[in-house]
């Protein structure tokens, strides 16, 4: 039971340009979603975060959008640069649930070329 | 502000032994997960703690997984007979309290032959 997925296994763009990940969801009751980037060999760190009450969030390059009813949410990342290539996952967690557990997607490998 | 501690890094074993791993989390830090993630899957939750309370082990193997978080700090989780299924980066994650962002250390990739 996938209830969070990232159906873009992998992302290749050009230095400059926009890079666009998409994730989709099943649980209604998801209430808070985050964005984690992954460097080879270190664990996952937390990049930009939305709560179900927005449906746009930014910081500097990286805006994520979130649209409840499609229960899809994406991450635009603009411009793109070289040093964003890692993997990305999405994630959900059912914060009225009050506990802060994490559901993953499988995660999308970005590749950006000079 | 010093990350998540993780240990071992690496580590290699048979099928049917042993084997431990360590996580010392964000000093402060009320809440401590363990997470296995294998090759090209997203992270999935083993356990989660609140200080030294089990909060959700609804997904941890629990005829072969054991984790522990003693005095509300430091925590190990055990594999004990491991399975060539259990091979995967064991990550431990922290926050401040239960809905705030995680943060993961570097995992230890286990590998069992």
């Amino acid at each position: 039971d996938q209830q969070v997925k990232q159906n873009s296994p992998s992302l290749s763009v050009q230095e400059g340009r926009i890079s666009i990940l998409n994730c989709d969801y099943t649980n209604s009751m998801f209430d808070y979603f985050l964005w984690y980037k992954k460097y080879p060999a270190e664990g996952p760190t937390f990049l930009i975060s939305i709560s179900s009450i927005k449906d746009k969030n930014e910081d500097g390059r990286f805006t994520v959008f979130l649209n409840k009813s499609a229960k899809h949410l994406s991450l635009h990342i603009v411009p793109s640069q070289p040093g964003d290539s890692a993997v990305y996952f999405c994630a959900a967690s059912d914060r009225a649930g009050n506990t802060g557990k994490l559901i993953f997607g499988q995660g999308t490998t970005l590749q950006v070329k000079p | 502000e010093a990350g998540v501690a993780q240990s071992p890094r690496y580590k290699i074993i048979e099928k049917r032994q042993s084997v431990a791993f360590w996580c010392n989390p964000i000093s402060g830090h009320a809440t401590l997960y363990w997470y296995q993630q294998i090759l090209g899957q997203g992270p999935k939750l083993l356990i989660q703690f609140q200080n030294n309370g089990v909060v959700d082990d609804s997904q941890l193997p629990k005829d072969r997984f054991s984790a522990e978080r003693l005095k509300g700090v430091d925590s190990t989780l055990k594999i004990q007979p491991a399975k060539l299924e259990d091979s995967a980066v064991y990550l431990c994650a922290s926050s401040f309290w239960g809905n705030s962002p995680l943060h993961f250390g570097n995992g230890t990739r286990l590998t069992v032959t």
